[in-house]
């Protein structure tokens, strides 16, 4: 089955610098992969994902990057701001966009913005 | 939040005893999740469906079964609860996006105790 790894585990940057997630998979028929941000005890929501015939995605201060060859995937958080600070997740998955996305999760990145 | 409940929202319970979560959904999604969430493992899939009757195993499925007689609801239930399934319990949907593409959704989560 598919296996995520994501790194680093905490990530602690200051306030208007950038934060990167990085993930890597195994499985090579993966073809979608989220991020989910969630804050402390609630849910985790969606903030961005990508599928596998892009490279890039852009959403305001949020970026993914895909690297198919190699098998990893990045989130980038530029001009981090207070309420960034949460745990981030990466997921993947093969469901070839037919609707049963059964996502395999990394291990979460917990990021602190410091003041 | 995509029209997802879960009941109960907190539960502690004794080992050996049965228990059952539910996720109830408002807007008719086919495909529904059941994922845990522990500390240095992220979210990890117990049991999906993908329609009323059907369902399927996760990576995580040994203890557990699921039930899925109505659209709206997806049942989980601990046969005989261990501490080991101490955690917090997630339910999720596919929700259908532009092009034919789905995206997951998380219920507000079930933080099950087994004492």
């Amino acid at each position: 089955g598919e296996n995520v790894e994501q790194h680093p585990s905490t990530l602690s940057v200051q306030e208007g610098d950038s934060a990167v997630i990085k993930c890597t998979y195994s499985d090579s028929a993966s073809n979608y992969f989220p991020w989910y941000k969630q804050e402390l005890g609630k849910r985790p929501q969606l903030i961005i994902d990508i599928r596998s015939n892009v490279g890039e995605k852009k959403d305001q201060r949020i970026a993914v990057t895909l690297n198919k060859t190699a098998k990893h995937f990045s989130l980038h958080i530029t001009e981090t701001q207070p309420e960034d600070s949460a745990v981030y997740f990466c997921a993947a998955s093969s469901g070839a966009n037919f609707g049963n996305e059964k996502l395999t999760f990394g291990t979460g990145t917990r990021l602190t913005i410091i003041p | 939040d995509a029209g997802i409940t879960q009941s109960p929202r907190h539960k502690v319970t004794e080992t050996g005893t049965p228990v059952t979560l539910r996720c109830h959904q408002t807007e008719n999604h086919r495909y529904m999740y059941w994922y845990r969430q522990d500390p240095g493992h992220g979210l990890r899939l117990i049991h999906y469906s993908y329609g009323v009757k059907d369902t399927d195993k996760g990576e995580v499925s040994d203890g557990y079964s699921v039930s899925r007689s109505k659209t709206e609801d997806f049942l989980l239930t601990l046969e005989s609860a261990t501490s080991s399934q101490t955690s917090v319990y997630f339910c999720a949907i596919s929700e259908s996006q532009r092009e034919g593409r789905y995206e997951q959704y998380f219920g507000p989560g079930t933080r099950l105790t087994v004492t």
